[in-house]
C-alpha cells in the first residue's frame, strides 16, 4: 500500500525554526514527486511547492518562494518541509502528497501536520 | 496563475438527489489537466476525477467528472449521506498549481 506519513503536531512561538517531515512507503520513493500543500485554519488547499527525491530538483509556489524550504533524503524516503523564522500566519494544516509530475496532481495524500505559531 | 472559481459556496440536498458541481478557470486549461478532490471533516484530501473525466481507482461510479477549457463540472447523481463533505478543484495544466476554493456538500 502506497502511504505517506507525516510528522506530528508542532507548537512553536513565532521567531522559531521548525522542520516537518514526510516519509513515503510502499512504492520507489525516489522515482516520484512529493508536493506540499497548505490549509489555513477554516480556508481551501494552497500549493507550496515540489520536489523529486531522486535528485532533489524542486519547484516552488510565487507565493511560498523564500518563505520555506522543500528538501529530501532519498536515503530514508522522506521529504521535509523548514521554517527558519515561524510567523503567527504560518499556523495551518501542512500536507504532503506523491505526485506523478512536476506540475500534477496528487495521490494519496498524508495525514496532515498541524502547526501553531502562538 | 490560473484562478479557479468554484460554485456554489454550499450545496444542500436530500440523499437520492443530483449534485452538480461548477469550477470555472479564467484562463483556458490544457488538455484538461483538471482534479477534483473530495475532503471529510479532520480528513486530507482525496482524489476522485483526474483529466476532468477519468474516476480515480475505487471511485464509486455516481460520481463523474465533465467539461472543458475553461469549464469543468463534477456531478454525483445519487448523494449518499457519506458524501457530505467539501470538494476542491485543481488544474495542473500550467504553473503555478491552482485550487478552487471549495463547495461544501451537506446533506439534509
Amino acid at each position: 500500500e502506497v502511504q505517506l506519513v507525516q510528522s506530528g503536531a508542532e507548537v512553536k512561538k513565532p521567531g522559531e525554526s521548525l522542520k516537518i517531515s514526510c516519509k513515503g512507503s510502499g512504492y520507489s520513493f525516489s522515482n516520484f514527486w512529493i508536493g506540499w500543500v497548505r490549509q489555513m485554519p477554516g480556508k481551501g488547499l494552497e500549493w507550496m511547492g515540489v520536489i523529486y527525491p531522486g535528485d532533489s530538483d524542486t519547484r516552488y509556489s510565487p507565493s511560498f518562494q523564500g518563505q520555506v524550504t522543500i528538501s529530501a533524503d532519498k536515503s530514508i524516503s522522506t521529504a521535509y518541509l523548514q521554517w527558519s523564522s515561524l510567523r503567527a500566519s504560518d499556523t495551518a494544516m501542512y500536507y504532503c502528497a506523491r505526485s506523478y509530475g512536476d506540475n500534477n496532481w496528487f495521490d494519496p495524500w498524508g495525514q496532515g501536520t498541524l502547526v501553531t505559531v502562538s | 496563475e490560473i484562478v479557479l472559481t468554484q460554485s456554489p459556496g454550499t450545496l444542500s440536498l436530500s440523499p437520492g438527489e443530483r449534485a452538480t458541481l461548477s469550477c470555472r478557470a479564467s484562463q483556458f486549461v490544457s488538455s484538461n489537466f483538471l482534479t477534483w478532490y473530495q475532503q471529510k471533516p479532520g480528513q486530507a484530501p482525496r482524489v476522485l476525477i483526474s483529466g476532468a473525466s477519468r474516476r480515480a481507482t475505487g471511485i464509486p461510479d455516481r460520481f463523474s467528472g465533465s467539461g472543458s477549457g475553461t469549464d469543468f463540472t463534477l456531478t454525483i447523481s445519487r448523494l449518499d449521506p457519506e458524501d457530505s463533505a467539501v470538494y476542491y478543484c485543481q488544474q495542473y495544466g500550467s504553473s503555478p498549481l491552482t485550487f478552487g476554493g471549495g463547495t461544501k456538500v451537506e446533506i439534509k
